[in-house]
């Protein structure tokens, strides 16, 4: 499982607090992503991080905020939630070099926004 | 990146062979083809990839087409544990921001 955790597993807010997600790995990977999966779709990108400090913004970031001040973690911010994040989200890793990267793929965390 | 096409559902009988579709009409040179699966409640898993030639693992085939513009993952005896929504998905070099689509939702019959 490349050593992936992610807390909480699930949480419930209600709208307009801020709620921060954690990703947790254990084997220095480089790269780390934060995706969002809603009923019926496929995963979208949010965030993601290629080193300590160094993020970009994936394909539905506003209103997430990422940092990422030590290699294993990387926290991904809603900073005053709404129910339209209400979704579960994913945390991934890269392992493998070029060609033979892949992702590997955190339990997830289900979100509600009340 | 470039788009990839599935059917959005498939059935299966159980311990008989799946072939599941993937059109990528625009794919570039540069493009590998990934596979995922997702199994409920879960996160997506890695299945296979590949550039040019066919390609085994211990999960599945992946067959490419000679010119690229479509391959088809193949698992040679479906079991009711590979009931799962598959992701056909193109990746540039290194596997990173990978796009996913709806994939093909797969159903294993007893």
């Amino acid at each position: 499982d490349a050593g992936i955790t992610q807390s909480p597993r699930h949480k419930v807010t209600e709208t307009g607090t801020p709620v921060t997600l954690r990703c947790h790995q254990t084997e220095n990977h480089r790269y780390m992503y934060w995706y969002r999966q809603d009923p019926g779709h496929g995963l979208r990108l949010i965030h993601y991080s290629y080193g300590v400090k160094d993020t970009d913004k994936g394909e539905v970031s506003d209103g997430y905020s990422v940092s990422r001040s030590k290699t294993e973690d990387f926290l991904l911010t809603l900073e005053s939630a709404t129910s339209s994040q209400t979704s579960v989200y994913f945390c991934a890793i890269n392992e493998g070099r070029g060609s033979q990267e892949t992702q590997y793929f955190g339990p997830g965390t289900r979100l509600l926004v009340l | 990146d470039a788009k990839t096409t599935q059917p959005n559902s498939m059935e299966s009988n159980e311990e008989e062979p799946v072939h599941l579709p993937c059109n990528h009409s625009t794919i570039s040179g540069t493009d590998y083809i990934h596979w995922y699966r997702q199994l409920p409640s879960q996160g997506p898993e890695y299945v296979i990839h590949g550039l040019t030639s066919n390609v085994n693992n211990r999960m599945a085939s992946l067959a490419i087409a000679e010119d690229r513009k479509s391959s088809t993952l193949i698992l040679h005896r479906a079991t009711l544990r590979d009931a799962a929504v598959y992701y056909c998905i193109l990746a540039s070099g290194s596997a990173r921001q990978l796009t996913f689509g709806s994939g093909t939702q797969l159903t294993v019959l007893p």
